[in-house]
């Protein structure tokens, strides 16, 4: 089973700025198999990105993915004030498929 | 516009079962795999089950194997989350999720609001 390990836990920050989360797997991620979820609380999630740099349909261009085999990364370049939530990876290459714990985004 | 419904979360003991149900509307259900994910309160996001489009394939988390049946009903665009020998740690909002295509490999690209199952006595 491929462990995913989110860093930050939280992440404080101010509207603006930019926000880095990053996503490492236990072992290689085939086929670059990442992607990423963005929940709000009360809220289910949303697809943010696929294929670890593909944005999802209606995803602002502020969001970007990137990385390859166990090293992953979600970028915001300019934080909105309702991207602050919840950020999920997720690989769905391996068996069974498995989320990371999550990165908190909070308003510094 | 895509839709996905839950229904059937509830209130049960330890050992009691419950079925969820899962409505589609909006696009080609026969077309997608589906799956099954839930959160526990406060916690994060962990996948339950998942079955292909045509329901020949299924699969279940160690969690669940043997307790959890996931089945569907692509006549009725209806999904759905048999759940057996239930326990307390199985208490979570349970989503019903649609795939990016009827097998793997496929990311989960729409998602129900969600249905709270509660297992305490």
């Amino acid at each position: 089973e491929s462990v995913l390990t989110q860093s930050p836990g939280t992440l404080s920050l101010s509207p603006g700025e930019r926000a880095t989360l990053t996503c490492r797997a236990s072992q290689s991620v085939s086929g670059s198999y990442i992607a990423w979820y963005q929940q709000q609380p009360g809220q289910a999630p949303r697809l943010l990105i696929y294929g670890a740099s593909s944005r999802a349909t209606g995803i602002p261009d502020r969001f970007s993915g990137s990385g390859s085999g166990t090293d992953f990364t979600l970028t915001i370049s300019r934080l909105e004030p309702e991207d602050f939530a919840v950020y999920y990876c997720h690989q769905y290459g391996g068996s069974p498929r498995t989320f990371g714990q999550g990165t908190k985004v909070e308003i510094k | 516009e895509m839709q996905l419904l839950e229904s059937g979360g509830d209130l049960v003991q330890p050992g009691e079962s419950l079925r969820l149900s899962c409505a589609a509307s909006g696009f080609t259900f026969s077309g997608y795999a589906m799956s099954w994910v839930r959160q526990a309160p406060g916690k994060g996001l962990e996948w339950v089950s998942a079955m292909t489009d045509n329901g020949r394939s299924t699969y279940y988390a160690d969690s669940v194997k043997g307790r959890f049946t996931i089945s569907r009903d692509n006549s009725k665009n209806t999904l759905y989350l048999q759940m057996n020998s239930l326990r307390a740690e199985d208490t979570a909002t349970y989503y019903c999720v649609k795939g990016s295509s009827g097998s793997r490999p496929y990311y989960f690209d729409n998602w129900g609001q969600g249905t709270l199952v509660t297992v305490s006595s």
